[in-house]
């Protein structure tokens, strides 16, 4: 079982639909979480970076971490044609000997917003 | 800045030949990142330095890979004896790690590696 599930979709919207991102994970260490934006042959672009439990709103975009459920999410408000991408989850541990900063990806969400 | 800059941004070799990418991260960072991204895959983490100091190599790194970051500044992926499993898109990321605390991570472009 991988550490951080991610259903790969493809999930199909109508622009102006309100999108919901989801992933789980296991490993109960880690607190800090991302959301990135990845467009065909492109490099991950951050979007989202959250900190233990709780809510953060960007614009358009909110994202949403419950350590209790092992359980975050991402929402897109009134989503667009340009939100079309691939959305990966991302998560670290901060361990106190030495916090490495590596991430750990789902596989990530392919979305399309159609017109 | 610009951001993570990475060189070349695709790559076709034959298999068995060496391949060497630059990744050029934000300058105040301090820490890079290696990751490779496969199709339809999330990144795996590979590698990363902090400063000069390589401190951490994933299993996923075999022998036929290595990375340096000699002088703290940009790093380098070299992949010899190149296989057809490693086609991938290679990634660089990089943070800025001060006073126990680990920024976001920022990502390059890739490179995007093909052996055929």
């Amino acid at each position: 079982q991988k550490e951080v599930e991610q259903d790969p979709g493809p999930l199909s919207v109508p622009e102006g639909a309100i999108v919901s991102l989801n992933c789980t994970y296991s490993n109960s260490a880690f607190q800090y979480f991302m959301w990135y934006r990845q467009y065909s042959r492109k490099g991950p672009e951050l979007l989202m970076y959250t900190y233990s439990s709780g809510n953060k709103e960007d614009g358009r975009f909110t994202a949403q971490v419950d350590k209790s459920s092992k359980y975050i999410s991402l929402f897109i408000r009134d989503s667009q044609p340009s939100d079309s991408a691939t959305y990966l989850c991302a998560m670290t541990q901060f361990i106190s000997s030495g916090n490495t900063g590596k991430l750990i990806f789902g596989q990530g969400t392919t979305l399309q917003v159609k017109p | 800045d610009t951001g993570v800059s990475q060189d070349p941004r695709h790559k076709i070799t034959k298999r068995g030949q060496n391949v060497t990418f630059r990744c050029d991260p934000i300058s105040e960072h301090n820490r890079l990142y290696w990751y490779r991204q496969t199709l339809g895959q999330g990144p795996e983490f590979l590698t990363y330095f902090q400063n000069e100091a390589q401190l951490e190599k994933s299993r996923l790194l075999s022998d036929r890979f290595s990375a340096e970051r000699p002088k703290g500044s940009f790093s380098t992926l070299e992949i010899q004896r190149t296989e057809q499993g490693d086609s991938a898109m290679y990634l660089c990321a990089s943070s800025l790690f001060r006073l126990g605390i680990n920024t976001e991570a920022f990502f390059g472009q890739g490179t995007r590696l093909t052996v055929v």
